[in-house]
Parts: structure tokens; C-alpha cells; sequence
């Protein structure tokens, strides 16, 4: 068990470019979230996995981003012609369903800053 | 009707102290109420956790307190530690979900 993994955990790109983040969850962990967190606020949900499926999209999700979770593994989350405002700490969390299911662990985030 | 409010923004305490932190729900389907605490530069870990069919939980200095009628909780630090100097977060969740966090508090215990 070596921890939700998360990279890059920095990401500086300008406006408009497209960025993507990996997140690698515990290991069968079949339940896969990610977390969007903006300075002095708590993380809020974008998505979740469990294995392939996506589950759930929040309407903060625009059609810019998009998440993927291919064979149930890890997951990437993509945001495209990026804007100012989606300058934050993307977090991911993963667990497992059926066996202390309520517990979500956090990776470390990976911060994206848009100029 | 999915907001946690979380209260005091910031909490400034002395070592040895209690640190008492508040949230509210609405949502009253919610049925799992997690702490967690957060160091600058890392991700959220959970800290303590409780269901609403009970009205207090305690882990070693770490105490929930649920009030089930008042749609409240609270997380109690006894003998309060520089180490625990940390932003907490309250969350709600309903049936294994996505987590509903509150807005956060920054502990900032002093010597």
C-alpha cells in the first residue's frame, strides 16, 4: 500500500494550452474521485470512478475537462484551452467499496497555475 | 440542501488548550460525517469519523460529538499540541459517496 499518487504535482502553463494529470490509487481500490481545491476553501467533488465506469459528474465539470479511468487503473483528468480560473489544487482520492468503503484516502494534488 | 457549514473560519489556541470546531448540515440523508486534516502541501487525511446512530466518538485526544436533532457536529482537540496546527476540514457523505466538505478551519496552536 504505497499511497494515492499524483503527477505532476506542479503544473505553470498559459492560457488556452490543454493540461493533463495522472492520479495511480491504492492499489485495488476500486473507487476512483477527483477533488478540485481553491486557496481557504475545502475540496469540492468533479467525478468518481468506480473501476471503469465514470459514476458521476459534478456541473462544476465543464466540457472542458474530461476524466478517464481506462481497465479500472489509473485515471487521468484533462483540461482543455484552459482559463484563470481553473487555477487550483486537483486532488484525488481512492477507495474501496465493501470493505471500509467510507474512507477516502488523498493524494498529495497536483496545483495548476494558469497565466 | 448539500452544504456543510464549518465554523470558526480560523481558531488560535494555546498548548494545552481545547480546540472546538463546529459544522452544520442539512441534508439530513447523510449518513457518514468524516474529519479531516490537512498540512500545507499535502492532501486531506482522515482524521475521525462518525455515524449518526451515534452521539459521540472519541479517538485518543480527538473527540466527534453528533447532535443528531440539530443537524450538528463538532470536533473536540483536548490538550492541544503546535503539532496539530493544521486547517480542518468537516464532511458530509451519503451512502459511500462523494464527500461534501465544509469550508475549513486553520488550527494554529501556539506554545
Amino acid at each position: 500500500d504505497t499511497g494515492v499518487s499524483q503527477d505532476p504535482r506542479h503544473k505553470i502553463t498559459k492560457r488556452g494550452q490543454n493540461v493533463t494529470f495522472r492520479c495511480d490509487p491504492i492499489s485495488e481500490h476500486n473507487r476512483l474521485y477527483w477533488y478540485r481545491q481553491t486557496l481557504g476553501q475545502g475540496p469540492e467533488f468533479l467525478t468518481y470512478f468506480q473501476n471503469e465506469a465514470q459514476l458521476e459528474k459534478s456541473r462544476l465539470l465543464s466540457d472542458r475537462f474530461s476524466a478517464e479511468r481506462p481497465k479500472g487503473s489509473f485515471s487521468t483528468l484533462e483540461i482543455q484551452r484552459t482559463e484563470q480560473g481553473d487555477s487550483a489544487m486537483y486532488l484525488c482520492a481512492s477507495s474501496r467499496a465493501g470493505e471500509r468503503r467510507d474512507i477516502q484516502y488523498f493524494g498529495a494534488g497536483t496545483r495548476l497555475s494558469v497565466l | 440542501q448539500q452544504q456543510v457549514k464549518q465554523s470558526p473560519q480560523s481558531l488560535i489556541v494555546q498548548k494545552g488548550g481545547i480546540s472546538i470546531i463546529n459544522c452544520a448540515y442539512e441534508n439530513t440523508a447523510f449518513d457518514y460525517f468524516p474529519w479531516y486534516q490537512q498540512f500545507p502541501g499535502k492532501g486531506p487525511a482522515l482524521l475521525i469519523a462518525i455515524r449518526p446512530d451515534v452521539s459521540e466518538k472519541k479517538e485518543g485526544r480527538f473527540t466527534i460529538s453528533f447532535n443528531k436533532s440539530a443537524k450538528q457536529f463538532s470536533l473536540h482537540i483536548m490538550d492541544s499540541q503546535p503539532g496539530d496546527s493544521a486547517t480542518y476540514f468537516c464532511a458530509a457523505t451519503l451512502n459511500s459517496d462523494k464527500l461534501i466538505f465544509g469550508t475549513g478551519t486553520r488550527l494554529q496552536v501556539f506554545p
